[in-house]
């Protein structure tokens, strides 16, 4: 059980361009999803915290109209990338949570690489 | 500020031999402790926790140990593994402050290496 599915595991972009990321919870309900940055050799690092159906909580110093985050479903959150730059190429990774745990459980991470 | 810290970059151990992956902590709202599993290209994997109303949790070869006071826990690892060789990160959590999304707050985690 809980198994988080993150969707694409690489994507190379063009400068300009934007980028979806999917997140899935597929065997429970995800009421809080959040999204990462890893950074080479870094540790991971928080961007925003999502609730299905409000709309996300951003830390200090990440774009929200840069990073588009919509947590529409129970199962499923979305991170967009919006006029991506070569700077924005990184690790990304989503995580899930259910309502009675602390533990989050996460996707696989998705490799952005814009060119 | 980081509030979660492994001081240790990197381990190494030989085969059956005990791994000690040590976290310490400054924020005391702090009050759920976890440690993740990380292999490169791939999100991080739970492995175990401990809350603060406990000094050590066990699950097989994974024990946890807290020490509130010190605010430091470590992760041991008995026998090692060398499938065991993966990035090991702490995390924390402020549960009791409020609120229900349970953000963790990631160390910077430690390469551990279990040779044969």
């Amino acid at each position: 059980g809980a198994v988080v599915s993150q969707h694409p595991s690489w994507v190379i972009c063009k400068s300009g361009t934007s980028v979806k990321i999917e997140c899935r919870s597929l065997d429970f309900q995800a009421t809080t999803m959040f999204w990462y940055r890893q950074f080479p050799k870094q540790s991971l690092m928080l961007m925003a915290t999502s609730n299905e159906g409000s709309k996300a909580t951003y830390e200090q110093g990440v774009e929200k109209d840069k990073f588009l985050i919509n947590h529409a479903s129970l199962t499923l959150s979305t991170l967009t990338v919006t006029s991506a730059h070569p700077e924005d190429s990184s690790f990304y990774i989503c995580s899930a949570r259910e309502d009675w745990r602390t533990e989050a459980f996460f996707g696989q991470g998705t490799r952005l690489t814009v060119v | 500020d980081q509030q979660v810290k492994q001081n240790s970059p990197s381990l190494s151990v030989q085969e059956g031999r005990i791994s000690i992956l040590n976290c310490d902590y400054t924020n005391s709202m702090f009050d759920y402790f976890l440690w993740y599993k990380k292999y490169p290209a791939e999100g991080p994997t739970f492995l175990i926790s401990i809350s603060s109303i406990k000094d050590k949790n066990e699950d097989g070869r994974f024990t946890v140990f807290l020490n509130k006071s010190a605010k430091h826990l470590s992760l041991h690892i008995v026998p090692s593994q060398p499938g065991d060789s993966a990035v090991y990160f702490c995390a924390a959590s402020a549960r009791g402050s409020g609120g229900s999304n349970y953000k963790l707050t990631f160390g910077k985690g430690t390469l551990l290496t279990v040779n044969p």
